[in-house]
């Protein structure tokens, strides 16, 4: 399994502030995921990561208020730019467990609260 | 496409007793089906996964599911809860795609 960490684990911003929010794995994978889980919600996926390449945003989430970096297969940021109240929620991200299995790991998380 | 539904939002036990978490799913494809945990202020941990070998599925911590195709469920079971068992569980579906659907959640409240 894959060992998963995330900065800052939590973080109380100001609205309009951008807050960057790191994932670091302890082997290298190839596809690195970002889900957002707001309060009380399901886990949504923000996008997809493959190193070298764009990230693969799913429908509602655009790279201007997202924007994420893989500059290598074992670390990746999401940027929540211009903040609102709205995007408080938990950020995590997550890897796929190899070719051989379709499960993922999780990282912890990142609790962020807008005021 | 793909759809999971969990069918209760909580579950309230007493320690000891049996626990069901009950999940349906939808998929135009043989699917992968997971449940995964997550305690208060911790990351999601998988409990078990369902990937078209063994119809009853075990997992860590006493938890099993057992694949129903004709009724398209795939419910989590324990035979006797445990007050460490309080935690919010995720039933996952994984069908034709790299991106998995996640269902809304089920609260799982142990009583001592």
């Amino acid at each position: 399994s894959a060992v998963i960490s995330q900065k800052p684990s939590r973080d109380i911003c100001q609205r309009g502030t951008s807050l960057t929010i790191q994932c670091q794995v302890d082997s290298q994978v190839t596809m690195m995921f970002w889900y957002r889980q707001q309060p009380g919600q399901s886990l949504t996926l923000i996008a997809t990561a493959n190193q070298g390449s764009e990230a693969t945003y799913e429908s509602g989430f655009v790279i201007d208020k997202f924007p994420i970096s893989r500059p290598n297969l074992t670390f990746s940021t999401l940027t929540v730019s211009n903040m609102s109240p709205e995007d408080s929620s938990i950020y995590l991200c997550s890897v796929d467990a190899g070719t051989s299995s379709d499960e993922q790991y999780f990282g912890p998380g990142t609790r962020l609260t807008v005021t | 496409a793909q759809s999971v539904t969990q069918l209760d939002s909580h579950v309230s036990v007493s320690e000891g007793t049996p626990v069901l978490l009950r999940c349906n799913y939808s998929s135009s494809y043989s699917p992968s089906l997971f449940w995964y945990v997550q305690h208060p202020n911790k990351g999601l941990q998988l409990l078990l996964k369902y990937t078209s070998a063994a119809t009853l599925v075990k997992g860590i911590n006493g938890f099993e599911a057992e694949f129903k195709k004709s009724e398209t469920s795939f419910h989590l079971t324990k035979p006797s809860a445990h007050m460490s068992d309080a935690a919010e569980y995720f039933c996952v579906v994984l069908g034709g795609s790299y991106i998995p659907t996640f269902g809304r959640g089920t609260s799982l409240i142990v009583h001592p």
